[in-house]
């Protein structure tokens, strides 16, 4: 049973950079064709995605977040990252990492994290 | 950007039959959207529903079906439990990503 696993610092000052991680276990992150992807929501809001990443490295952002996010993987450590820079207060929020299916015919997240909240405050 | 819509909020009796849908803000939701849905409750993280338009995801009852009505993606729930009481997000692949829906709050009383 593949798991994901958010983790990072819960509190973050504005204009720095969030970072974030998402550990993967029950099944290597470079096997099958799988993408990775963040998702976010602040409170009382709904869904947000904000990016994926294929192992191969090749990355999609939101458009509303291209140019502050950069998503990473780390096939040795069966790890991807999420980094948000410029932080504000509009960042606060429950960040989930999940799971891609895809193939031909679908395309869904298959598996999530339970989510980590990330809160920007100075 | 494109918007994916969805009912702010919705009711259903218990037993009863809902359909929340999840169209776009310009044009219509056909299969090659690849469809999704998911359930959430307060505190939780999201549970997958149905993919693919009409796929349930594994150990979902059969209670709850997907569809496409008109120019709409739709999740149909038959005979409403009061647990089914959660937020419902639809999600549309658009090629370079994906869009999710705003959500619907559906309430069993």
């Amino acid at each position: 049973q593949v798991q994901l696993q958010e983790s990072g610092p819960g509190l973050v000052k504005p204009s720095q950079t969030l970072s974030l991680t998402c550990t993967v276990s029950g099944g290597s992150i470079s096997s099958g064709s799988y993408y990775w992807s963040w998702i976010r929501q602040p409170a009382g809001k709904g869904l947000e995605w904000i990016g994926r990443i294929y192992t191969s490295g090749s990355t999609n952002y939101n458009p509303s977040l291209k140019s502050r996010v950069t998503i990473s993987v780390d096939t040795s450590k069966n790890q991807f990252s999420l980094k948000l820079s410029s932080v504000t207060a509009a960042d606060t929020a429950v960040y989930y990492c999940a799971r891609v299916d895809h193939g031909s015919g679908w395309y869904y997240f298959d598996y999530w994290g339970q989510g980590t909240l990330v809160t920007v405050s100075s | 950007q494109t918007v994916v819509t969805q009912e702010p909020s919705f009711s259903v009796s218990p037993g009863g039959t809902v359909t929340l849908t999840c169209g776009l803000s310009s044009g219509s939701v056909s299969t090659s959207y690849y469809p999704s849905w998911y359930q959430q409750t307060p505190g939780q993280a999201p549970r997958t529903l149905i993919y693919s338009t009409n796929t349930r995801s594994s150990g979902v009852p059969d209670r709850f079906s997907g569809s496409i009505l008109g120019n709409k993606a739709a999740l149909t729930i038959t005979g409403a439990q009061a647990d089914d009481e959660s937020d419902y997000y639809c999600v549309l692949y658009m090629g370079s990503g994906m869009v999710f829906g705003g959500g619907t709050k559906l309430t069993v009383l």
